[in-house]
């Protein structure tokens, strides 16, 4: 069963640092690249960043960058976000989702997300 | 990076079609055949419905399909039933490796 799922979600101050993480399984974690995307509560979703299969090359969305680090440890399966400098509005459910591959640039396996407040 | 437009609500009633827009530009929608589209039931996880304009995944029920005309794209369900209620996004690549998602459309089946 292809599958993704988030864990590290929490609370955390303004300012504040926090990794969430994901885990891959049923299906060959190495050939494909992975996003993470949030969704604020009530509102739609953001696409934040994105990692090459390989792990060498990585890109944000405006509003994350130089905040959030994305990494990926391919032997385990396993990738991760490092959030610093949290701000209030970085309250969200981040997602880890697999990119479809073969150039299609669409996410076709999403996990349950992991929810993360941002508060004081 | 500015969201694409969508309108924020749709409705039909069954059996009838329904047809949800969304709005970009030359940098987006309109300069990749990149689109995609995911639904969104409420404390769940959004699912992949379309791809690549008007691709859909296995197990998506052709009452889905997608289209685009210049800088707009779009998604019709047809034959609308109970299970379609939910929220869509759509999405495209907008270059230089990243991608950007509507503000999302609330779809009522009356």
């Amino acid at each position: 069963q292809v599958q993704v799922v988030e864990s590290g979600g929490g609370v955390v101050q303004p300012g504040g640092s926090l990794r969430v993480s994901c885990a891959a399984s049923g299906f060959t974690f190495s050939r494909y690249h992975i996003h993470w995307v949030r969704q604020a509560p009530g509102k739609g979703l953001e696409w934040l960043t994105f990692i090459l299969k390989d792990g060498n090359e990585k890109y944000y969305a405006d509003s994350v960058k130089g905040r959030f680090t994305i990494f990926r440890d391919n032997s385990k399966n396993m990738l991760s976000l490092q959030m610093n400098s949290l701000r209030d509005e970085d309250t969200a459910v981040y997602y880890c989702a697999k990119d479809m591959g073969s150039g299609s640039y669409a996410f076709d396996v999403w996990g349950q997300g992991t929810m993360v407040i941002v508060s004081s | 990076q500015s969201a694409l437009t969508q309108p924020p609500s749709a409705s039909g009633s069954p059996g009838q079609s329904v047809t949800i827009s969304c709005t970009g530009t030359s940098s987006d929608v309109g300069g990749y055949n990149y689109v995609s589209w995911y639904q969104q039931h409420p404390g769940k996880a959004p699912k992949l419905m379309i791809y690549e304009v008007n691709k859909r995944p296995s197990g998506v029920p052709d009452r889905f399909s997608g289209s685009k005309s210049g800088n707009t794209a779009s998604l019709t369900v047809s034959g609308l039933q109970a299970e379609d209620e939910a929220d869509y996004y759509c999405n495209s690549y907008a270059g230089r490796d990243t991608w950007v998602f509507g503000g999302g459309t609330k779809l009522t089946v009356l």
